[in-house]
Parts: C-alpha cells; sequence; structure tokens
C-alpha cells in the first residue's frame, strides 16, 4: 500500500528566509509525486509534480521540490519565502502500478512571519 | 475552462433535511471525484466516477449518494445527516487513467448540519 509523511505539522519561517516542507513516501513501483496548497476555506491548488526525467520540479509561486529516490523523499521548497505563502501544503504520491488515486500526506501547515 | 466549479460554496442544514452539492466541470475530464475534509487534516476519498460510471465507494453511508448525470457534472445528494458529517467537500476532476496528472479541486462546500 501506498503512504505519505509529513513529519512536521507546523513550520515557521522568516519572511525572506529560504523554506522546506518535508515530505517522504512508500510505495511498491515507481511514485508520481505531486504537492498542493489550500488556503483558509478553499479547495486544493496544484503546486508541481514530477512524473519522470530531472529530478528538480519547478512549479508555481517560486516553489521547487527535489525528488531523492534513495530516501524516498520529495521536499517542497522556495528560496525567499512570502507572508502569502502561509497556507496548508499537501505532499500526495499515485502508484504508477495501481493508476487511479491519490494518498494525501496529513498536510503542514506553514507560516512565514514578517 | 480550467475550473471545477462547486455549489453551494456554504450549505447549512439540519439532521432531516435533504439537500444536494453539485459539481461541474467542462475540461473534458472524463474521472470525478468527491472528498470530505475535516479541518486541518488530508481530504479523505469518498467516491470516483469514471466515464459516469461510480467505480469507487470508499464505504460511504448511504445517507451520502452520489450521481453523475453527464460527463460535466456530479452531484452530492444528502439525506438525514449528522453534526459529524459536517465538513469541507470538495470535488475534483481529472483525465481518466492519467496518473501522471494531478486532479483540479474546486473550492469546495462549507457543509454545516444542526
Amino acid at each position: 500500500a501506498q503512504s505519505v509523511a509529513q513529519p512536521e505539522d507546523q513550520v515557521n519561517v522568516a519572511e525572506g528566509n529560504p523554506l522546506t516542507v518535508k515530505c517522504t513516501y512508500s510505495v511498491s513501483g515507481n511514485p508520481y509525486l505531486f504537492w498542493y496548497v489550500q488556503y483558509p476555506n478553499r479547495g486544493l491548488q496544484f503546486l508541481l509534480k514530477y512524473i519522470t526525467g530531472d529530478n528538480l520540479v519547478k512549479g508555481s509561486y517560486g516553489f521547487e521540490a527535489e525528488f531523492n529516490k534513495s530516501q524516498t523523499s520529495f521536499h517542497l521548497k522556495k528560496p525567499s519565502a512570502l507572508v502569502s505563502d502561509s497556507a496548508l501544503y499537501f505532499c500526495a504520491v499515485r502508484d504508477r502500478s495501481n493508476g487511479q488515486n491519490f494518498v494525501f500526506g496529513p498536510g503542514t501547515r506553514l507560516s512565514v512571519l514578517p | 475552462d480550467t475550473e471545477v466549479t462547486q455549489t453551494p460554496k456554504h450549505l447549512v442544514m439540519g439532521m432531516t433535511n435533504k439537500k444536494s452539492l453539485k459539481c461541474e466541470q467542462h475540461m473534458g475530464h472524463r474521472a470525478m471525484y468527491w472528498y470530505k475534509q475535516k479541518a486541518k487534516k488530508p481530504p479523505e476519498l469518498m467516491f470516483v466516477y469514471s466515464y459516469e460510471k461510480l467505480s469507487i465507494n470508499e464505504s460511504v453511508p448511504s445517507r451520502f449518494s452520489p450521481e453523475c448525470p453527464n460527463s460535466s457534472l456530479l452531484n452530492l445528494h444528502l439525506h438525514a445527516l449528522q453534526p459529524e458529517d459536517s465538513a469541507l467537500y470538495l470535488c475534483a476532476s481529472s483525465p481518466p487513467r492519467g496518473e501522471n496528472y494531478g486532479y483540479t479541486f474546486g473550492s469546495g462546500t462549507r457543509l454545516t448540519v444542526v
């Protein structure tokens, strides 16, 4: 069975500093990996995905993530955080071998302090 | 059109009421999903429709009844709900068998059962 862990419930970072939101996964085969962001009382917005190819993927709003197969990780990063980045972030995985459905991580709340 | 539209945005209903949630997309996606999300938790899959046919029901109580009248519309009929059913209900869509695609989520319906 596939699973996703986000080891930090909460990440606090000062505006202008780099941020990292951690994600590790477990799948039987090769993964498709995704990051979504959720602002209060809103649906999930797609940030970026890893399918194949370059391990460093770039997404929306200046975010990027690095796929590390040996560590089964897909950490989300941004070089310089903005207060407006404060939100709930979900990592998700789809197993290539069984198709359809996402498994979401528990979420990490990011607070960027002015 | 690259959106999933959900109506209503907010709904308050009594335990004896019957109401419906509506979801619409015009991206040509043939897979549509209902998720339930409690506060500060990841979305939980309820139902999956593929080509207008119910393909997955994650053991959801019968007081929730999904319907997919056509390839663009997805409804969730509600009857005799309990207060613990209060949550954000999210609709999503994706290309069928498009495992390398992310889901497009709607903004959700905030449901309160009184």
